[in-house]
């Protein structure tokens, strides 16, 4: 099945610092990627929807600013955090649709967990 | 009200007994999926329904689009089975978005 990378799988920076977290599919292109974020115990929190050479669609509450996405090419879709503060640290994971017949398949990323010191 | 919910939201069985994973969503969907995520975070999608019934080994879905419901069933359990299982929808609008359920986690007990 398709398989999609994220690096680094995990990352500590300090506050204050910007971190750039990767997202690719290796073996598909992907027109869309997803970003969300999952505090522990909770469920995936939609951040942003990342095209292919246009801007990031981002949701409700999400500081656009604050979290940078680039959807550069087909295969690699980067978010990065920037400023980060310790509320930042989280789990973000990125996933990939890949259109199969009229659906969408979704693949997701190993994630990547960030601390904030 | 959330637009998937997933009954129970925790489930704890002994090994070899017969699981069972319900959601119920409240749109019109386009396709719902299964996906598993294990204590180290990282998430597989097991199925994408869009009607009737589908298996993977010892993994069942179906779905009842007139019900708006879905299933999700392990048979044998196993230890290695553990881990929170999401019911997840795509709208009919902007299909390619998921909604999610709140997870339901397993703890399967040797």
């Amino acid at each position: 099945g398709a398989v999609v990378s994220q690096h680094p799988s995990w990352v500590i920076c300090k506050s204050g610092t910007s971190v750039k977290i990767e997202c690719r599919s290796l073996d598909f292109q992907a027109t869309t990627m997803f970003w969300y974020r999952q505090f522990p115990k909770q469920s995936l929190m939609l951040m942003a929807t990342s095209n292919e050479g246009s801007k990031a669609t981002y949701e409700q509450g999400v500081e656009k600013d604050k979290f940078l996405i680039n959807h550069a090419s087909l295969t690699l879709s980067t978010l990065t955090v920037t400023s980060a503060h310790p509320e930042d640290s989280s789990f973000y994971i990125c996933s990939a649709t890949s259109r199969s017949d009229n659906f969408y398949e979704q693949y997701f990323g190993p994630g990547t967990r960030l601390t904030v010191t | 009200k959330n637009e998937v919910e997933q009954s129970p939201q925790n489930l704890t069985a002994q090994e070899g007994e017969f699981i069972t994973i319900n959601c119920s969503y409240s749109v019109g969907i386009s396709a719902l999926h299964w996906l598993q995520q294990h204590p180290g975070g990282g998430i597989v999608s097991l199925f994408m329904l869009s009607s009737g019934k589908k298996k993977h080994g010892r993994l069942i879905a179906t779905i009842n689009i007139q019900e708006k419901h879905s299933s999700l069933h392990i048979t044998a359990s196993h230890p290695r089975d553990s881990a929170v299982y999401i019911c997840a929808v795509n709208g009919i609008q902007g299909a390619q978005k998921l909604v999610f359920g709140q997870g339901t986690r397993l703890t399967i007990n040797p």
